[in-house]
């Protein structure tokens, strides 16, 4: 069975740093391209980054370009994601996701609040 | 990358018939056919129903169906159930490489 755990969120000041991370089980991790999605309350779904199967691109949505880094460990099956300079924009539920644009595999979503 | 265009809301009763929009443009959607649907349920992960335009993962009822005329792709949903009332996000790739949702549509069943 796949299984896509997310942790790391919480509350940030802003201007401040927090690094998510997704823990993936149940299928070749090494094998598939990995994303970071995000839903603001009560808002829509925003594709942030994608990194590819061997981590050679990454691929980032405008607003957190320079500001966030999408990584992986292969030999941990665990993808990663750096954000830094928070802004209060920032504050969303982070999903991880299995693949680029067909995605079938969804974690269940880590809070982040950037709020002082 | 300006999000995907979707009506804000769509209602049908039990048993019509109900299509949602995507509007995009020749860099996504009138591009390449690489356009998804997605379910959400209130609190829950979204859930694929559509990819490729028109293709059906295993487990989606074929009530769900997807096309695309040039820049804007639909979601149709015949014979509405109460459990479909929900929102529907599309998505697209993108030139860019990246890949761009719509606003989100809610979908009520009456």
């Amino acid at each position: 069975e796949v299984q896509l755990v997310e942790s790391g969120g919480g509350l940030v000041q802003p201007g401040g740093s927090l690094r998510l991370s997704c823990a993936a089980s149940g299928f070749t991790f090494s094998s598939y391209s990995m994303t970071w999605v995000r839903q603001a309350p009560g808002k829509g779904l925003e594709w942030v980054a994608n990194i590819k199967q061997d981590g050679s691109e990454k691929y980032y949505v405008d607003s957190v370009k320079g500001r966030f880094t999408i990584s992986r460990d292969n030999a941990k099956s665990s993808l990663y994601l750096q954000m830094n300079s928070l802004r209060a924009d920032d504050t969303a539920v982070y999903y991880c996701a299995r693949d680029r644009s067909r995605i079938v595999y969804w974690g269940q979503g880590t809070l982040v609040t950037v709020s002082s | 990358q300006s999000a995907l265009t979707q009506p804000a809301s769509v209602s049908g009763s039990p048993g019509q018939s109900i299509t949602i929009s995507c509007t995009g443009t020749s860099s996504d959607v009138g591009g390449y056919n690489y356009v998804s649907w997605y379910q959400q349920h209130p609190g829950k992960a979204p859930k694929l129903m559509i990819y490729e335009v028109s293709n059906r993962p295993s487990g989606v009822p074929d009530r769900f169906s997807g096309s695309k005329s040039g820049n804007t792709a639909s979601l149709t949903i015949s014979g509405l159930q109460a459990e479909d009332e929900a929102d529907y996000y599309c998505s697209s790739y993108t030139s860019s490489s990246l890949v761009v949702f719509g606003g989100g549509t809610k979908l009520t069943v009456l």
